[in-house]
């Protein structure tokens, strides 16, 4: 049973374009929601994280939107480049147990010059 | 302040070997989690250990996986008698004190031939 579903699978943006991916999770006592980036042969890198108390958080290009009532959230890359082309995470975590991440399946971004 | 630290990056074993894989938290991190990824999969969360204690093997198979975490020294994910199918990057996250972030180190691949 796949907790956090992530969409789409791959991406093609334009540089300067909006990058925009989506994740909706099962389990409503998540609480933490953290957004990884990684590149081909590198670990996941800590991008932004959000918890359910605000809607949304933006941190330079970008933004995370939390919709708690859709059990959904998404991250939006801003002004895209081409240094952003990497693998996407979504993930999400339970407080008070061991903290661990469940991933989404990851979203290939392309951004194009 | 290093990141965490991940030895060896790359492993080849032959099927029925052992394999040991070792991670260094950050300075002043207590909490360790370890994950699998999959080629064009997301991450898998195995096993959480502070130090001499594991607190969450949910995500550990059964058999030939263990994990430690001593006093003294990196955290180390140890895989006996290793099959194809334990052919993967496997990573170690630290935290500091085991709620919210979690960060990466640069993995280790494993093949198994």
């Amino acid at each position: 049973q796949q907790q956090v579903k992530q969409s789409p699978q791959s991406l093609i943006v334009q540089k300067g374009g909006i990058s925009i991916i989506n994740c909706a999770y099962e389990n409503t006592a998540f609480d933490y929601f953290p957004w990884y980036q990684q590149f081909p042969g590198k670990g996941p890198a800590l991008l932004i994280a959000i918890r359910p108390d605000v809607s949304e958080k933006k941190e330079g290009r970008f933004t995370i939107s939390f919709n708690k009532s859709a059990k959904q959230f998404s991250l939006h890359i801003m002004d895209s480049q081409p240094g952003d082309s990497a693998t996407y995470f979504c993930a999400a975590s339970e407080s008070g147990g061991s903290e661990k991440l469940v991933f989404g399946k990851g979203t290939k971004l392309t951004v194009n010059p | 302040n290093a990141g965490v630290m991940q030895n060896p990056r790359h492993l080849v074993r032959r099927r029925g070997q052992e394999a040991r894989l070792r991670c260094s938290p950050m300075k002043g991190h207590s909490h360790v989690y370890w994950y699998r990824q999959l080629p064009e999969e997301g991450l898998k969360f195995m096993v959480y250990l502070q130090k001499e204690n594991i607190i969450d093997e949910s995500g550990m198979p059964k058999e030939r996986f263990s994990a430690e975490f001593p006093k003294e020294g990196p955290s180390i994910l140890r895989i006996q008698q290793v099959v194809r199918g334990d052919s993967a990057a496997y990573f170690c996250a630290s935290s500091p004190i085991g709620v919210g972030e979690q960060y990466f180190g640069p993995g280790t691949r494993l093949t198994v031939t």
